[in-house]
């Protein structure tokens, strides 16, 4: 079963605009990363947040973690024709076993 | 140029067949993964290996098999007992130490003729 959920499925916004993802996730972790994928790529790493972190920064990205919530949330700001793709969240608990969820189509109009 | 080679980028697996996809990293990692991609969704954990000789299934192994003999490489088969194997394969790695991001190849798209 997949540990992540995101929402929305599908996001479509202007050149510009700010893209907010959200991700909820079922038990424990030591911490949640953010991955995206172009069309029929292989997957690429955006930022890693530890479960004792609670906001993140790298570049225009901005990734929060709530605990209590079991919740993650990506925000992109002033989004570029660029970032179209699939973002997905991925969380590891016990070990090395890492699980991913559905993702969210992120599609930006130039 | 370091990175993780999957091969092939497209394969085609008749009924009743196995076919072995290949998944090589020369990043030094310990830790591998296969993940399994239908379209429009997410990653599907299929097995891992933390270490070199030893492994373990993730969610979906069934119809699968793995192996680790060398660090460098870990093949996944898709058996004949996988009845609906169509989709896009990911080989994965990560250094095993620790808190880290992994580092994915390009992925095989394999169909059935």
């Amino acid at each position: 079963s997949q540990q992540g959920e995101e929402d929305p499925q599908a996001l479509s916004i202007q050149e510009g605009e700010n893209a907010t993802m959200n991700c909820s996730y079922k038990t424990s972790i030591n911490n949640l990363q953010w991955y995206r994928q172009n069309s029929g790529r292989g997957l690429v790493h955006l930022i890693l947040i530890r479960s004792n972190e609670r906001e993140k920064h790298s570049g225009r990205l901005r990734v929060t973690l709530d605990t209590s919530k079991k919740s993650s949330s990506l925000l992109i700001t002033a989004s570029r024709a660029a970032d179209t793709a699939s973002y997905f969240c991925a969380t590891d608990a016990r070990g090395f076993k890492t699980i991913f969820g559905a993702g969210t189509r992120l599609f930006v109009k130039a | 140029d370091g990175g993780i080679t999957q091969s092939p980028k497209y394969l085609f697996r008749k009924e009743g067949q196995n076919v072995t996809l290949s998944c090589e990293q020369n990043l030094n990692h310990d830790a591998m993964y296969w993940y399994r991609q239908d379209p429009g969704q997410g990653l599907r954990l299929i097995y891992y290996s933390q270490i070199v000789n030893d492994f373990q299934k993730g969610d979906i192994a069934e119809g699968y098999s793995v192996s680790r003999e060398k660090k460098e490489s870990f093949p996944l088969t898709v058996t004949s007992a996988q009845k609906n194997p169509t989709a896009f394969y990911l080989c994965a790695s990560r250094p095993g130490t620790g808190d880290e991001k992994l580092f994915f190849g390009s992925g095989t798209q394999l169909s059935v003729l």
